[in-house]
């Protein structure tokens, strides 16, 4: 167990629809990650934040959105599903440090 | 060219043989080297993590970074079949706090028992 929780495990949706996934760091970690693994791409970086702001982004769609809370917790927004959005969706953390990243055990999202 | 290269497999090896795993890259701001494992509709865990040239040991598992020749390696010595899984490379650039990891597309490794 990496001490990163993530919700809802499995999300099954439909085009066109908004859903929003949960992320929990580990303890007195400051950075969350957001990552987006398909078959045909493998792992691909989306969105990192750090203490509640916004540090880095990656091939992120527009119709997606995050934010990171005062308790750390962040939450990933997807909008305007289309088939192409079914993935896993993981989210990491890391210390101040940073260059350490422990995964949670993903959100499967299935746009249907 | 893709910033991170690692061929896909399927590797498939007897019980106890040594596996060689291997990633290059194109990218010489990468400094820091990781190996994930991640068993299916699981999340990545953290094997091996190294950021210097050579070798770094942790039980069955050597992580191998070649800085001047861009290309790493992990080598499991007695496999298990407990150790079926995929294996992802991942990389990231040095300084900052922004430390996103490029990752390769993983191998995908089945031992046999």
């Amino acid at each position: 167990d990496s001490g990163v929780t993530q919700t809802p495990k499995h999300l099954i949706t439909a085009t066109g629809q908004r859903v929003t996934l949960r992320c929990s760091p580990r303890s007195g970690d400051l950075s969350v990650y957001w990552y987006q693994q398909s078959l045909d791409q493998g792992l691909q970086f989306l969105i990192q934040y750090y203490n509640g702001e916004e540090r880095a982004k990656g091939n992120i769609l527009e119709r997606f959105s995050a934010q990171q809370f005062p308790d750390l917790h962040s939450e990933l927004n997807l909008s305007s599903l289309e088939l192409g959005d079914s993935a896993l969706y993981f989210c990491a953390s890391s210390s101040s440090g940073g260059d350490t990243q422990y995964f949670g055990p993903g959100t499967r999202l299935t746009v249907l | 060219q893709k910033e991170v290269e690692q061929d896909p497999g399927p590797l498939s090896v007897p019980e106890g043989a040594i596996v060689s795993l291997n990633c290059t890259y194109s990218n010489s701001a990468f400094q820091y080297f990781m190996w994930y494992r991640q068993y299916s509709r699981k999340g990545p865990e953290l094997l091996m993590y190294t950021y210097s040239s050579g070798n770094k040991e942790d039980g069955r598992f050597t992580a191998q970074v070649d800085k001047s020749s861009k290309y790493i390696s992990l080598f499991i010595r007695d496999s298990q079949p407990s150790d079926s899984a995929t294996y992802l490379c991942a990389m990231t650039r040095r300084g900052g706090s922004n430390y996103k990891l490029t990752f390769g597309k993983g191998t995908l490794l089945t031992v046999n028992p």
